[in-house]
């Protein structure tokens, strides 16, 4: 198995909505990240996971909180979010920190 | 800080021709990685090819090359024989030297459409 995957593929929630997007990788891989892409802009890191422990929070809102159940799966939990945080989310992984990532399909995201 | 550009945000190429997408950054470390993303409209990023920079020769993957040149710190991709199916958008990147906490920094990213 060499893919990662992401659900929901696409997801529509208000302001006040609690909902929370999956990642899951079975490739044996140590790490895992997420990233945030608005339209026509390259990938903006959110969060590293390095061995299910959190190891980089590029200053999020804590309305995006990361979880990292076990070594195969990163979630992101969205709670109050606004709409300038409509975006495609996308789930990496990798064998270790700064080894190649593998991408998921990614979750577009919209804020209502 | 290091810092990776893209200077071409889009290009038109007809189909079965080469190309050059270009790619240079910066960097004072001498331990650094260099990676070359496709994105299709779909949205996932699909990694294509890694240089690292003790690498004598230039990275290949099937279609795709990396002209590494390090004393001009370009990293240019080179697609042979394009097809419809690589119209995408294309990211160079890089990692930081490595450590606990090494992160892979993304250019701005150039438009890749192929003409039939």
């Amino acid at each position: 198995d060499t893919e990662v995957t992401q659900t929901p593929k696409h997801l529509v929630m208000g302001m006040t909505n609690k909902k929370s997007l999956k990642c899951e990788q079975h490739m044996g891989h140590r790490a895992m990240y997420w990233y945030k892409q608005k339209a026509k802009k390259p990938p903006e890191l959110m969060f590293v996971y390095s061995y299910e422990k959190l190891s980089i929070n590029e200053s999020v809102p804590s309305r995006f909180s990361p979880e990292c159940p076990n070594s195969s799966l990163l979630n992101l939990h969205l709670h109050a979010l606004q709409p300038e945080d409509s975006a495609l989310y996308l789930c990496a992984s990798s064998q270790e920190m700064a080894n190649e990532q593998f991408f998921g399909p990614g979750t577009r995201l919209t804020v209502l | 800080a290091q810092k990776i550009t893209q200077t071409q945000p889009g290009m038109f190429v007809q189909e079965k021709e080469a190309v050059t997408l270009d790619c240079t950054y910066d960097t004072s470390d001498q331990s650094y990685g260099l990676f070359w993303y496709k994105q299709p409209s779909s949205g996932e990023m699909i990694f294509l090819i890694y240089q690292g920079s003790y690498d004598e020769q230039n990275a290949t993957e099937g279609r795709y090359s990396l002209n590494f040149q390090k004393a001009r710190k370009s990293a240019n991709l080179v697609i042979s024989a394009s097809q419809l199916g690589d119209s995408a958008m294309y990211f160079c990147a890089m990692r930081e030297p490595y450590s606990s906490a090494s992160k892979i920094i993304f250019g701005s990213g150039t438009r890749l459409s192929i003409r039939p």
